[in-house]
């Protein structure tokens, strides 16, 4: 199937661990980012990348770090997490509209919940 | 920078009512407007998106959104409710030079049978 997909879908940690999300995407596009939920259910962008290239950093805390091995790819790293790291995690891919450069609507995966204890 | 207002963080209506939700947006360059619906537990998924074509946008699950410039407005409805159109809803916009979506706050829609 043609989609978005991150794993785990649950990740349950202590406090001060470092964990990965992983992030693939087989749409063909050229643009993948990273969203966080909160438990308010208000959506917040941390990252996006261009074809391997980091786009956006929405002043996301230095433990967070996003990796682009391609551009189907889209992981994060997160060191020495906090509770307040605890919430929904969404990777998202979307397309250039061709000949502009410009992305559109943004596909999401099924999201990756976090909850550090 | 472009963003979206949703007014109402929890809408409740009943089994075959008219689905309102509001959205509006500010933005300074011609917007690009979606509305997303989230499910329990799962990830988003886009209902529609108006991109400066007809302003009147038909989406999946019979859901539509109007584009009004003049009131600066993007409000989904649907003509009957069903109790699987409940559901957070989202209303979203290109923002950032139309690099990244940039949501609202969401609203919860109940349906009440």
């Amino acid at each position: 199937d043609t989609a978005v997909s991150q794993t785990p879908k649950y990740l349950v940690t202590q406090m001060g661990n470092d964990k990965s999300i992983k992030c693939e995407q087989n749409l063909g596009h050229d643009t993948m980012y990273w969203y966080k939920q909160d438990s308010k259910k208000f959506l917040k962008i941390m990252f996006s990348y261009n074809n391997k290239e980091l786009i956006i950093n929405e002043t996301v805390p230095n433990r967070f770090s996003p990796k682009s091995p391609d551009k189907a790819h889209l992981n994060l790293h997160i060191n020495s997490l906090e509770l307040g790291d605890s919430a929904v995690y969404f990777c998202a891919s979307s397309p250039l509209i061709p000949g502009q450069g410009l992305n559109t609507e943004a596909f999401f995966g099924q999201g990756t919940r976090l909850t550090v204890v | 920078a472009q963003s979206v207002t949703q007014l109402g963080s929890h809408v409740s209506v009943s089994e075959g009512a008219l689905v309102l939700l509001r959205c509006n947006y500010s933005s300074s360059v011609p917007p690009y407007l979606f509305w997303y619906v989230q499910y329990p537990n799962q990830g988003l998924q886009l209902l529609l998106k108006y991109t400066s074509a007809a302003t009147l946008v038909k989406g999946i699950n019979g859901f539509e959104a109007e584009f009004k410039k003049s009131e600066t407005s993007f409000h989904l409805t649907k003509p009957s409710a069903h109790m699987s159109d409940a559901a957070e809803y989202f209303c979203a916009v290109l923002s950032g030079g139309y690099q990244k979506v940039t949501f609202g706050t969401g609203t919860k829609l109940q349906v009440i049978p």
